[in-house]
């Protein structure tokens, strides 16, 4: 089965910061990976699909990079609202999939 | 709008079982594969199964395969979930989730149904 690992599992960051945060895959996965953004007693919600396509409604201050092994979601300039859990997920061997563990934003 | 809306959670003991429904509104059930997800009480998110639009085809992750069945009425726009010989570890919040398109993301889910398997 294939794996993900985040890094790092947890970051303090202030509004304004530019964020990145990384899901690596045990083996190449193309761009079949989606990020997703969960707030406390929420439903995951999507924000990047095909590596780097930007959902719907998503501001633009999300982008996500990344082809084979190496992924990164980056929030140009975090706000308020920012403030959460953040998984990756690959649709390579859909329709098994796989999540990473996770990465949670907090308040510096 | 396109609504999921989970129910069937409650409290079951170890060994029982448990059948959750997913009904689904504003798009057109029978043209997209689904899924369902589950959480840990404070863990990360857990693929549990998925069923293809038309039913045809059914994917287990391996720690609930042989127990849990996931089917779908598409006349009924509504996804089950059949949990049987519940486990201690399968308690967590249960999401249902609509492809995007396939292999693409999960563009909407549902708000979740707690289970717990306790004694």
């Amino acid at each position: 089965a294939i794996q993900l690992t985040q890094s790092p599992s947890s970051l303090s960051a202030s509004v304004g910061d530019r964020v990145t945060i990384t899901c690596r895959a045990s083996q190449g996965i193309s761009s079949a990976l989606a990020w997703y953004q969960q707030k406390p007693g929420k439903a995951p919600k999507l924000l990047i699909y095909d590596a780097s396509s930007l959902e719907s409604g998503v501001p633009s201050r999300f982008s996500g990079s990344g082809s084979g092994t190496d992924f990164t979601l980056t929030i140009s300039s975090l706000q308020p609202e920012d403030f959460a859990t953040y998984y990756c997920q690959q649709f390579n061997s859909y329709p098994a999939l796989t999540f990473g563990g996770g990465t949670k934003v907090e308040i510096k | 709008q396109v609504q999921l809306v989970e129910s069937g959670g409650g409290v079951v003991q170890p060994g029982g079982s448990l059948r959750l429904s997913c009904a689904a509104s504003g798009f057109t059930f029978s043209s997209y594969g689904m899924h369902w997800v589950r959480q840990a009480p404070g863990k990360g998110l857990e693929w549990v199964a998925f069923i293809r639009y038309d039913g045809s085809n059914k994917y287990y992750a391996d720690s609930v395969k042989g127990r849990f069945t996931i089917s779908r009425d598409n006349s009924k726009n509504t996804l089950y979930l059949q949990m049987n010989s519940l486990r201690a570890e399968d308690t967590a919040v249960y999401y249902c989730a609509k492809d995007k398109e396939a292999a693409a993301g999960f563009d909407y889910w549902g708000q979740g149904t707690l289970v717990t398997v306790s004694s």
